[in-house]
């Protein structure tokens, strides 16, 4: 399969504990996306990257949220100090930046997170 | 800053009928569209995109989409709706960086 994986599917924590996530973009994807969806809304934009530069981080990304993508490949996204709030299903995504605006974004399976 | 809205949280249609589930869009800008299907515990799936002065766009397992500039709409379409449609559908736009900018989603339920 050679589409967008993650890992893990399924994360139950507790609240205050840390969690990592990690996601595997298409080989050839420059650009990997994180999104988080509630339930009940539509996916939200958390912050992108282009190869290993973190290019744009949405204010919905606390300080508590930290995400890398070392030598342009994989990503993890981590959670510090869960709070219930952050209970969600955490989306990768990933495209192809040939300088068009179309190219269109494949999803990964997503993490579901729940924080008791 | 560009948004979408999807007025409908559910629409119900008979196995066999058209189908439409509606997206209007507010853009500064050229619109760049797209709608994504996600299936109950999976990742959303791409099903179309919107290309500059193509007002019906075709995508994959038979749907389509009208873009009407006027209404600035982005309505997806379906001649005949199969049970295997069933799922939450998602409109979005091409934001700043190429980040999308989602609806809340339409539940599909198409009944037998």
């Amino acid at each position: 399969d050679t589409g967008v994986s993650q890992d893990p599917r399924h994360k139950i924590t507790k609240r205050g504990q840390n969690v990592t996530f990690r996601c595997d973009p298409i080989s050839e994807h420059n650009r990997l996306y994180w999104y988080r969806q509630t339930l009940g809304q539509g996916p939200e934009f958390l912050t992108y990257f282009q190869n290993e530069a973190q290019l744009e981080k949405s204010r919905l990304l606390s300080d508590r949220f930290s995400a890398e993508r070392p030598k342009g490949s994989f990503s993890t996204l981590e959670i510090q100090r869960t709070e219930q709030g952050d209970s969600a299903m955490y989306l990768c995504a990933s495209s192809i930046n040939s300088g068009s605006p179309l190219n269109e974004q494949f999803f990964g399976p997503g993490t579901r997170l729940t924080v008791l | 800053a560009q948004s979408v809205a999807q007025p409908e949280d559910q629409v119900n249609v008979a196995e066999g009928n058209p189908l439409t589930v509606k997206c209007t869009y507010s853009v500064s800008g050229n619109p760049y569209l797209f709608w994504y299907v996600q299936y109950p515990n999976r990742g959303l799936q791409f099903l179309l995109k919107y290309i500059t002065g193509d007002n019906l766009v075709k995508g994959s397992y038979g749907f389509e989409a009208e873009f009407n500039k006027s209404q600035t709409s982005f309505h997806l379409k379906k001649p005949s709706a199969l049970v295997s449609d069933s799922a939450l559908y998602f409109c979005a736009v091409r934001d700043s960086g190429n980040k999308l900018v989602f609806g809340a989603g339409t539940i599909l339920r198409v009944k037998s």
